[in-house]
């Protein structure tokens, strides 16, 4: 089963306005990753975290690695309608098994 | 485009039956991984090739089964299938053998309908 715990499961937004979400595990993870899924399409690679305390910017993303290594947020700023999709946490749970959250649906309103 | 290719993209049969899905990982790629998404499960790690040797295992059935190949290209067996194996079976390919520190690349999945 899954140990990473991603919230809120959805959310419903105006354009323009910033999203924030959360992943939060009760282990400890040393790499913190946050991915975005199209439909109908594979998961693709926003940002990654590599170190506590690390924040991390891509564009309007923002990411950062939580202090006590078990949390992880994404922000995006100043949402447009091409920021639809599923955004999933992973996080290595050892050197060859990755595990990710079960996702936030993003749906933003022109 | 990743540059990772998996065929088919659609896939439906029957129960008992035994399919092959098949990946080719970005050029230069040695490590592939195998990821099976359905709606209740979320995306599960299934087993990883890195450069023709199984490197690692997740929640593979015994049903399923997995090779890489001396070109790369990785197929995924799936062997007497149940309804609860209908899903999206997704590949990903990375340069080195390890997930940490380590990006990998999705392909666009092979969606199996099990009737």
């Amino acid at each position: 089963g899954q140990q990473l715990n991603q919230s809120p499961q959805s959310m419903f937004i105006q354009e323009g306005e910033d999203v924030s979400m959360n992943c939060t595990s009760s282990s400890i993870f040393n790499t913190w990753l946050w991915y975005k899924q199209d439909p109908g399409e594979g998961p693709v690679l926003l940002i990654a975290l590599y170190k506590a305390g690390e924040l991390t910017s891509n564009g309007r993303l923002t990411a950062q690695f939580g202090i006590t290594r078990k949390d992880s947020f994404l922000n995006i700023s100043a949402s447009i309608p091409s920021d639809v999709g599923i955004y999933f946490c992973a996080g290595p749970k050892n050197n060859n098994d990755m595990r990710f959250g079960a996702g936030t649906r993003l749906t933003v309103k022109p | 485009d990743s540059g990772v290719t998996q065929t088919p993209k659609h896939l439906i049969t029957a129960t008992g039956q035994r399919v092959t899905l098949r990946c080719s990982p970005r050029s230069g790629d040695l490590s592939v991984y195998w990821y099976q998404q359905s709606l209740d499960q979320g995306l599960q790690f299934l087993i990883q090739y890195y450069n023709g040797e199984e490197r690692a295992k997740g929640n593979i059935l015994e049903r399923f089964s997995a090779q890489q190949f001396p070109d790369l290209h990785s197929e995924l067996n799936l062997s007497s299938l149940e309804l609860g194996d209908s899903a999206l079976y997704f590949c990903a390919s990375s340069v080195e053998a390890g997930v940490l520190s380590n990006e990998q690349f999705f392909g666009p999945g092979t969606r199996l309908t099990v009737l």
